[in-house]
């Protein structure tokens, strides 16, 4: 199985700042024949469920905020938050979608400073 | 309205059973590979199990295979788990996913959930 790991574990911001939560795979989910990064991030408000952010690792979905942006290949991502509002506190999981089973990491809370 | 809304959640004891259910409605549903993910109070989110549009290929997590079933009705426009041999780490908010792309694995639907209750 794919081991997703997320860093840090919680993440203090204060409101116009930047956010940085990185994500690491246990092995490559850049498939070569394509290109892509098969990663996926979402954000989970208190009480709702998951909401997709960004698709091959840097594809934002639409309606999502441009102050939402995806980077990384291989085996190492990163979601970037940056310019911190109060609506985006929230926790915030990468998801490999390379090979089943289909992994998540452990999420990153993200709270105003 | 594209949605999916979860039920059959509930409290059961250590080893009962329970059949949850997944009503999709406003969009193609027969055409989507559907799947069951599960969030564990105050944790993270796990993936469970995934069924095929036709209902000819299933998977399973480790932790749920040969206790849990998936299963569909496209007439119904409804996805099923059927969960057996219940144990408290089965306790979750389950949650039916649908993804954006009719294969691929990253869920830009998700029902709201249903908590399930493994306690004696």
């Amino acid at each position: 199985d794919i081991v997703m790991t997320q860093s840090p574990d919680s993440l203090a911001v204060s409101l116009g700042e930047r956010a940085t939560i990185n994500c690491k795979s246990s092995q490559s989910i850049l498939y070569s024949s394509n290109d892509k990064n098969y990663l996926a991030w979402y954000q989970q408000k208190v009480g709702q469920p998951p909401q997709l952010l960004i698709n091959w690792a840097s594809t934002r979905e639409s309606g999502v905020p441009d102050r939402f942006s995806g980077s990384g290949s291989e085996t190492d991502f990163t979601l970037t938050i940056s310019s911190l509002q109060t609506e985006d506190v929230a926790v915030y999981y990468c998801q490999q979608y390379y090979s089943a089973p289909w992994t998540f990491g452990q999420g990153t809370k993200v709270e105003i400073k | 309205e594209v949605q999916l809304v979860e039920s059959g959640g509930g409290l059961v004891q250590p080893g009962g059973s329970l059949r949850l259910s997944c009503a999709a409605s406003g969009f193609t549903f027969s055409s989507y590979w559907m799947h069951w993910v599960r969030q564990a109070p105050g944790k993270g989110l796990v993936w469970v199990s995934r069924i095929k549009s036709d209902g000819t290929s299933i998977i399973y997590a480790d932790s749920v295979k040969g206790r849990f079933t998936i299963s569909r009705d496209n007439a119904k426009n409804t996805l099923y788990l059927q969960m057996n041999s219940l144990r408290a780490d089965d306790t979750a908010i389950y949650y039916c996913a649908r993804p954006k792309e009719v294969t691929r694995a990253y869920f830009d639907l998700w029902g709201r959930g249903t908590l399930v209750t493994v306690s004696s």
